[in-house]
């Protein structure tokens, strides 16, 4: 079976460009989250959705943050505008099944670099 | 005080050796336990999910949950030198779906 599958693995760009993360989740899963992973902060979460409807954004850190789910197979995660301080890797996660808590499954995310 | 905390190490073990990685928090509606593995570059992979106390085994790991204490660890048997990567714990509450990840563990097996 396929997993989470995030485009692209690296992205490198300057500051003030808009970067677009993208994901597609596992077949059949209702829940898709959106961390960030860094050194200093380990795994946040920034945003999750449930059937495409965003439920919790707040842990997006500012307004240059946005995030759609459009359908039940494709995220985006946009920031516009960049800045140095966003370079870290961003992982998409779905989960699904019967009844609640399911275990999440993530992508191998996108390496982030602003300059 | 922070919710989890989890020793970043590293870990260093010679192969064969039985490995004890742990994790506590405070948070009380902390209800279903999971530990993942993370290799350098790649995704978290789940390894273990358990919403008891006790113990639950599966293959050569074994994840022990006492709720009480609220502690969990994650036992490896037979290391092996493909076990080294970072080990992150993570909680669901009963609150809501976001998982709290401990920062992880850095466990290094040598030959």
């Amino acid at each position: 079976d396929a997993g989470v599958i995030q485009s692209p693995r690296h992205e490198v760009t300057e500051m003030g460009q808009e970067v677009t993360l993208r994901c597609k989740p596992i077949s059949g899963h209702d829940y898709l989250f959106w961390y960030r992973q860094t050194m200093m902060r380990g795994l946040e979460l920034l945003i999750y959705f449930n059937n495409n409807v965003p439920i919790d954004d707040s842990g997006m850190p500012e307004d240059r943050f946005s995030a759609k789910m459009p359908n039940a197979s494709f995220s985006t995660l946009k920031i516009q505008p960049s800045e140095p301080r966003d370079s870290a890797v961003y992982f998409c996660a779905s989960s699904g099944g019967v009844g609640g808590y399911q275990p999440q499954h993530f992508g191998d995310g996108t390496r982030l670099s602003i300059l | 005080q922070k919710e989890v905390e989890q020793d970043p190490g590293p870990l260093s073990v010679p192969e064969g050796a039985i490995v004890s990685l742990n994790c506590t928090y405070s948070n009380s509606a902390f209800q279903y336990f999971m530990w993942y593995r993370q290799y350098s570059r790649k995704g978290p992979e789940l390894l273990m999910y358990t919403y008891s106390s006790g113990n639950k085994e599966d293959g050569r790991f074994t994840a022990q949950v006492d709720k009480s204490s609220k502690y969990i660890s994650l036992f490896i048997r037979d290391s092996q030198p493909s076990d080294s990567a970072t080990y992150l714990c993570a909680f669901y509450s009963n609150s809501g779906y976001a998982l709290n990840f401990g920062k992880g563990t850095s466990l290094l097996v040598t030959p």
